[in-house]
């Protein structure tokens, strides 16, 4: 989507080896999150972040980092990847979340073998 | 525990029907409710977004309602075409320390047949 940009968009990585996803912004927009969708589970929220250097946790945290340093850029880090990890993961970011909707990003797939 | 079911989970209709998908939530306090529609292996985009004060909203041929008091919020799309066929995702935002969370469903799987 125009606006918001995942990378890479697809990656197989090792068990136990760190990986990092990006996902960059140019809407300025305050409110970033990141979410994994697994077949009989839907979308659950990872983390999000309000603002530089403000993050929270979400639902499914646990083997999972994040870091904002800029507005446009928020970065999630598998420190040691595991297989239950394999999934579909989007970024969304929010200018005010429930008055102006989200925009997504086109996901990342990641295996991890 | 917030829990967002959608009814049916599939759906198979011929060109041109009205239909109408379902999403019910287990608490009512709810901010917001959003309907996304995502296509197969893309992002998810923003359809409709009701907020609690409001009853309905429209965007064309999609028509979204929401009761609160009941839990409850239909999907309704008009004159229903092939590329309509996605899959349909309902969330609620709780508000309060979970404002802008989402809560999604499992999604409806549409397809519409020539």
């Amino acid at each position: 989507d125009a606006g918001i940009t995942q990378s890479p968009r697809h990656k197989v990585t090792e068990t136990g080896t760190p990986v990092t996803l990006r996902c960059h912004q140019t809407e300025n927009h305050r409110y970033m999150y990141w979410y994994r969708q697994d077949p009989g589970h839907g979308l659950r929220l990872i983390h999000y972040s309000y603002g530089v250097k403000d993050t929270d946790k979400g639902e499914v945290s646990d083997g999972y980092s994040v870091s904002r340093s800029k507005t446009e850029d928020f970065l999630l880090t598998l420190e040691s990847a595991t297989s239950s990890q394999t999934s579909v993961y989007f970024c969304a970011i929010s200018e005010v979340p429930g008055r102006y909707g989200y925009t997504f990003g086109s996901g990342t797939r990641l295996t991890v073998v | 525990k917030q829990e967002v079911t959608q009814i049916p989970a599939a759906l198979s209709v011929p060109e041109g029907e009205n239909l109408v998908l379902n999403c019910s939530f287990t608490d009512s306090a709810i901010y917001n409710l959003q309907w996304f529609r995502q296509d197969p292996g893309k992002g998810l985009t923003s359809l409709l977004l009701i907020q609690s004060s409001q009853r309905e909203q429209t965007s064309g041929r999609l028509n979204a309602s929401l009761d609160k008091s009941s839990g409850r919020s239909t999907l309704y799309i008009a004159a229903s075409q092939p590329g309509d066929s996605a899959t349909y995702l309902c969330a609620v935002d709780a508000g309060g320390t979970s404002y802008g969370k989402l809560t999604f469903g499992q999604g409806t799987i549409l397809t519409v047949h020539p």
